[in-house]
């Protein structure tokens, strides 16, 4: 089944700890991004990566780092200089980084911090 | 950078009517324009998208609309049905990298029976 596993798919924080969110996909796509997802404020761009060893900031970065070391996995630590992490994070993959493709999206992990 | 409205942040309709959502855009230089539906608790899906050299299209009971020069553009869903039930989403894209997407900061369509 080709498509995008996002895991944990729940994770609870402890202030001050760092945590990370898996991302993989068997999709063979070039692409691959972080969102941030809010009640009422639409799907904000963390980070992305147009091919292996690369990625950029997106809007939101501050308090966020990533890596891709694999094509095919673009993990996500939320680390403690994140003022605000308890929210829904979606990855999401396209085939090409040109902006103008279709986005896959992983099922998402919440994450809540005690 | 881009700037995407949409509206409403709720709508309501009976089942069997029509539902329109309208988004508008600030930079002129975008010029490809997704939909996605999230139903609760999944990811988003894309529904239909649209290009800046084309004024419409049409899928079956959804259809997407783009006026260039008043810089919106609008989501038609005819015929409503229970399963219609999801956030909804418009984004632009200037086509000139990953960072390029904007998305807007969704509708709630709610069908009622």
């Amino acid at each position: 089944d080709g498509g995008i596993t996002q895991s944990p798919k729940y994770l609870f924080r402890k202030e001050g700890q760092n945590v990370t969110l898996s991302c993989e996909q068997n999709l063979n796509h070039d692409a691959m991004y972080w969102y941030r997802q809010d009640p009422g404020q639409g799907l904000r761009l963390i980070y992305y990566s147009q091919i292996v060893n690369d990625f950029q900031k997106g809007d939101i970065a501050e308090g966020y780092s990533v890596s891709r070391e694999k094509k095919e996995s673009f993990p996500l630590t939320v680390t403690s200089a994140q003022k605000n992490p308890t929210a829904f994070y979606l990855c999401a993959s396209s085939r090409t980084g040109t902006g103008s493709g279709e986005l896959f999206f992983g099922e998402g992990s919440r994450l809540t911090v005690l | 950078g881009e700037n995407v409205e949409q509206h409403p942040s709720t709508l309501s309709v009976q089942e069997g009517d029509s539902a329109v959502i309208k988004c508008t855009y600030s930079d002129s230089a975008s010029n490809y324009f997704p939909w996605y539906k999230q139903e609760l608790g999944k990811r988003p899906q894309l529904i239909i998208d649209i290009r800046s050299n084309v004024g419409e299209k049409k899928d079956q009971r959804i259809a997407v609309t783009l006026n260039k020069t008043a810089k919106h553009f609008s989501l038609h869903i005819t015929e409503t049905q229970p399963e219609d039930s999801a956030v909804y989403f418009c984004a632009a894209s200037k086509g000139r990298g990953a960072d390029g997407l904007t998305f807007g900061k969704g509708t709630h369509l709610i069908i009622q029976p």
